[in-house]
C-alpha cells in the first residue's frame, strides 16, 4: 500500500493564482482530512470528510474549498492565493472511529508571493 | 471543545539522557489521547494512544505516556534517548463520544545532541 500521498511536494504561487493540491489514499479509509501546519501552530483542521459526497468546515475554511467525489481522493482547491496562506499542508485519512489512527501523507509545501 | 497545551517548545537533551515532554488539555466530555511524531520533512505518524484501561501506553521505540485524569494529563516519557528520536512531538485529543477530529498541541521539537 501506498498509503496517503499528496502531489506537488512543493510549489510557488503569485498572489491571486489558483491551485488544487492532490491527496489520495488507498487503504479504503472513509474519513480524509485537510490541515495547515504554521511554525509554533500546530496544525490546523482546515476541512475533513466522512465520505465520498460529503465534507465539511474544520477550523480554518477560509479560502479554500473540498471535494470528495471517490473515497479515494480528496482535493483541496486555493482560490485566489494570498501570503497568509503559505504554509504546509498535510492530507490525512482515517477510518470511522474517534479511536483510530489518522495516516498523514507527506505534505505540501507551498510559497505564496 | 477540546484544547491541548504543549509548554515546551523546544527540549534539548543529551543521548541517553531520559527526557519528558508535557502535555495537558481541556476537555468537558471524555477524551481519547494521542502522540503523534513528525521526523524532518515528513508527515506526522502516531507514536502511541490512550483509549481506556491502563493508564500506562508504550510505544515500539521505548517511549511511554501516563493518562493523569485528575491533573488532565498525558506526559511522553523516554529514560534514554537516542539521536534518531530528534523530531517534532504533537500531543493531541479526540471526542470520545464521537466525530473523529482531532485537537492539536503547538509541538515539541526535542533535539538529542552527542
Amino acid at each position: 500500500n501506498a498509503g496517503v500521498t499528496q502531489t506537488p511536494k512543493f510549489r510557488i504561487l503569485k498572489i491571486g493564482q489558483s491551485m488544487t493540491l492532490q491527496c489520495a489514499q488507498d487503504m479504503n479509509h472513509n474519513y480524509m482530512y485537510w490541515y495547515r501546519q504554521d511554525p509554533g501552530m500546530g496544525l490546523k483542521l482546515i476541512y475533513y470528510s466522512v465520505g465520498a459526497g460529503i465534507t465539511d468546515k474544520g477550523e480554518v475554511p477560509n479560502g479554500y474549498n473540498v471535494s470528495r467525489s471517490t473515497t479515494e481522493d480528496f482535493p483541496l482547491r486555493l482560490e485566489l492565493a494570498a501570503p497568509s496562506q503559505t504554509s504546509v499542508y498535510f492530507c490525512a485519512s482515517s477510518r470511522l472511529s474517534p479511536e483510530e489512527t489518522q495516516y498523514f501523507g507527506p505534505g505540501t509545501r507551498l510559497l505564496v508571493l | 471543545a477540546q484544547s491541548v497545551t504543549q509548554l515546551d517548545s523546544q527540549v534539548p537533551v543529551f543521548e541517553e539522557a531520559p527526557v519528558e515532554l508535557r502535555c495537558n488539555y481541556s476537555s468537558s466530555v471524555s477524551v481519547y489521547l494521542f502522540w503523534y511524531v513528525q521526523y524532518p520533512n515528513q508527515g506526522l505518524q502516531l507514536l502511541l494512544k490512550y483509549l481506556s484501561g491502563s493508564t500506562l501506553v508504550e510505544s515500539i521505540n521505548g517511549f511511554e505516556a501516563e493518562f493523569n485524569k485528575s491533573q488532565t494529563s498525558f506526559h511522553l516519557r523516554k529514560p534514554s534517548v537516542h539521536i534518531s528520536d530528534t523530531a517534532e512531538y504533537f500531543c493531541a485529543v479526540s471526542d470520545a463520544g464521537g466525530g473523529n477530529k482531532l485537537t492539536f498541541g503547538t509541538g515539541t521539537q526535542l533535539k538529542v545532541e552527542l
